[in-house]
């Protein structure tokens, strides 16, 4: 079956540090991938995205390019800020028929960023 | 710009009771989704709406109903609640089913039951 697999929190690092947040993938066809971002007390939001293999998603300063031959999605960005703190998940888009209509999520890494 | 709108957004329940969550979309999407949330396990599908008048089950299915009354609302009700169902819940929409589409999520619904 398709599954994702995050590295795991917490994560605290100091403001202005690079952040990177590791996500690999098994999937059967060709999946989608994600970042969604997870506010306190809120739901959660598409940060980026990644259709095919070798394209680069971004946002806000967060990076994830899409490498089929290491099956891995990792999260970079270059200097962090307090703001950023949150939980972040890792998704694959595509369910183990092919159809294409579930979301697979990791297991979510809590980021800390302090001043 | 409401996007999804969850209620309520806190329950408590005893054992056996029953409930209904409401979910409410105003981006006219087609597809509509209900996971759960628990610690160290990402968000599960418990069921989804992929256009209005079709359900599917998901993931994690078992205990919940769901009913997709219009293209904005989709309420997944609890028959009989287990304290196994305490968790957070999560409303979200797609434009379409296909899973390459992003989807939006509304606040969630913190349920309790004891």
């Amino acid at each position: 079956g398709n599954s994702v697999t995050q590295m795991e929190g917490p994560v605290t690092l100091s403001e202005e540090a690079f952040l990177t947040i590791n996500c690999t993938y098994t999937a059967t066809g060709y999946p989608s991938l994600f970042w969604y971002v997870q506010y306190p007390g809120e739901g959660l939001q598409l940060l980026l995205k990644a259709t095919k293999a070798d394209d680069k998603g971004s946002n806000k300063g967060f990076e994830a390019t899409y490498r089929k031959e290491t099956t891995s999605f990792h999260l970079e960005k270059g200097s962090v800020q307090v703001s950023d703190s949150a939980v972040y998940f890792c998704a694959l888009g595509l369910d183990s028929s092919g159809s294409a209509r579930q979301l697979t999520f990791g297991s979510g890494t809590q980021l800390t960023v302090l001043p | 710009n409401a996007g999804v709108t969850q209620t309520p957004k806190f329950q408590v329940l005893k054992t056996g009771q029953s409930m209904t969550l409401q979910c409410a979309q105003d981006m006219n999407h087609n597809s509509m989704y209900w996971y759960r949330q628990d610690p160290g396990m990402g968000l599960r599908l418990i069921y989804y709406s992929a256009s209005e008048g079709t359900t599917d089950k998901g993931e994690v299915p078992n205990g919940y109903n769901v009913s997709r009354l219009n293209k904005r609302e989709f309420s997944l009700r609890l028959e009989s609640a287990a304290p196994s169902q305490t968790s957070v819940y999560f409303c979200a929409s797609g434009r379409t089913a296909h899973s390459n589409q992003p989807q939006h999520f509304g606040d969630g619904t913190r349920l309790s039951i004891l």
